[in-house]
């Protein structure tokens, strides 16, 4: 089945300590991107890949890094959280061209 | 960059009617326009796009409609359901010229229908 696999789907942890929400998927696609979802603010993208080891910051990149080693995975990093990264996060995917994102699950974080 | 303004934030109908959200963008070369639908605790789905060539676009009960010289794009719903209640964000790519496009989104509509 073609699908974006993010894990985990649920997260607590603590201010400071560095975590990471896996992103892969299965459909062969090129873009990969991180979104954050906040009440009020939408889809708000921090950080978009065009393609292997080729990243760029989004809207909101703040405290977040990623790596793209290799085309199905798209790892997002958090050094330091701090609360007010408590959010719930999507990873999505697309074809270069077709603009339609494919998203997974979602990650709805809590940093306490 | 891209700002994307989507109206209104709630809209609530009885179940049968119509229902439109209108959202409007900045950026003239824009060219592809998606909506999804995102239901309660789930992910967003696309259910329809535009590309600027196309005025109109219609997919059953949904359609999209866009205007490029007043730089809008609405998403219509005809006879609607009850299952159609969720929350409808529209997106739109500011166009860097360089291959790489980002998907800006509209803060969302929340989507009532009343049975």
């Amino acid at each position: 089945e073609a699908q974006v696999t993010q894990n985990p789907r649920y997260l607590i942890t603590v201010t400071g300590k560095k975590l990471t929400v896996t992103c892969s998927q299965n459909m062969n696609h090129e873009y990969m991107s991180w979104y954050r979802q906040d009440p009020g603010l939408g889809l708000r993208q921090i950080y978009y890949s065009m393609n292997v080891e080729v990243t760029d910051k989004g809207d909101v990149p703040e405290g977040y890094k990623v790596s793209r080693k290799e085309k199905r995975n798209f790892p997002l990093i958090l050094e330091s959280p701090s609360p007010n990264q408590t959010s719930l996060y999507f990873c999505a995917s697309r074809k270069r061209e077709n603009y339609g994102y494919t998203f997974g699950s979602g990650t709805r974080l809590t940093v306490v | 960059g891209e700002n994307v303004e989507q109206h209104p934030s709630t809209l609530s109908v009885q179940e049968g009617d119509s229902a439109v959200i209108k959202c409007t963008y900045s950026d003239s070369a824009s060219n592809y326009f998606p909506w999804y639908k995102q239901e309660l605790g789930k992910r967003p789905q696309l259910i329809i796009d535009i590309r600027s060539n196309v005025g109109e676009k219609k997919d059953q009960r949904i359609a999209v409609t866009l205007n490029k010289t007043a730089k809008h794009f609405s998403l219509h719903i005809t006879e609607t359901q009850p299952e159609d209640s969720a929350v409808y964000f529209c997106a739109a790519p500011p166009y860097s010229g360089a291959g790489s496009y980002q998907l800006t989104f509209g803060k969302g509509t929340k989507l009532s229908v009343i049975p």
